[in-house]
């Protein structure tokens, strides 16, 4: 049972333009949110959170936004650069569960110059 | 800060053999988690270790067993390999036990051919 879902498994992007990575969950319990960047033989890095109690946050270039009641979230990164080419994963936890997260299948972001 | 450290970085194996995978967390991190990805599946949760104990185990069948030592370090073992379990095995690391405001820090992982 897939509780977070990433529909679109690759993205093509102009540099410098606004590139948007969607994510949708099913389990209303989840209240922390994570997006993680992974490039080919590493693991994955950390760009950006967010918590339930919020519906956006910012950090440089990624913003992540949350909408509790379509329980969707995105990813948007602007400009983008093509040292962005990666695959991007969110994840979902609940306060429950420990550190046990719950991850999409990932995106495939490919900015191109 | 020394990062997350997994070992062997990459490791074939034959069938029916076991396995045991090594990971060393943040120095001062308390929390151990282990994730499988395998092509198209994302990362699926193995299990997580907290102070020594095993705090949460996904959906995997009992061959896949874990443990953490007093310094935080984990391993985790498979035992009876099967060829579905060739997969890239990442350890995450972080410093509380409660997801929420937390961030995990995964290392670079340890590839797994079975063959």
């Amino acid at each position: 049972d897939q509780q977070v879902k990433q529909n679109s498994p690759s993205l093509s992007v102009q540099e410098g333009r606004i590139s948007i990575l969607n994510c949708d969950y099913t389990n209303s319990m989840f209240d922390y949110f994570l997006w993680y960047k992974k490039y080919p033989a590493e693991g994955p890095t950390f760009l950006i959170s967010i918590s339930s109690i919020k519906d956006k946050n910012e950090d440089g270039r990624f913003t992540v936004f949350l909408n509790k009641s379509a329980k969707h979230l995105s990813l948007h990164i602007v400009p983008s650069q093509p040292g962005d080419s990666a695959v991007y994963f969110c994840a979902a936890s609940h306060t429950n569960t420990g550190n046990q997260f719950y991850f999409g299948t990932g995106t495939s972001l490919t900015v191109i110059p | 800060k020394a990062g997350v450290t997994q070992t062997p970085r990459y490791l074939i194996k034959t069938r029916g053999q076991q396995v045991t995978l090594s990971c060393s967390p943040i120095s001062g991190h308390r929390s151990v988690s282990w994730y499988q990805q395998t092509p198209g599946q994302g990362l699926q949760f193995l299990f997580e270790y907290f102070s020594e104990t095993q705090r949460n185990k996904g959906n995997f069948p009992g061959r896949f067993s874990g443990r953490q030592f007093s310094n935080s370090r984990s391993e985790m073992n498979v035992s009876t390999l099967e060829l579905g379990d060739s997969a890239l095995y990442l350890c995450a690391s972080s410093l509380t036990g409660i997801s929420s405001g937390n961030t995990i820090y995964f290392g670079e992982g340890s590839w797994l051919t079975v063959v």
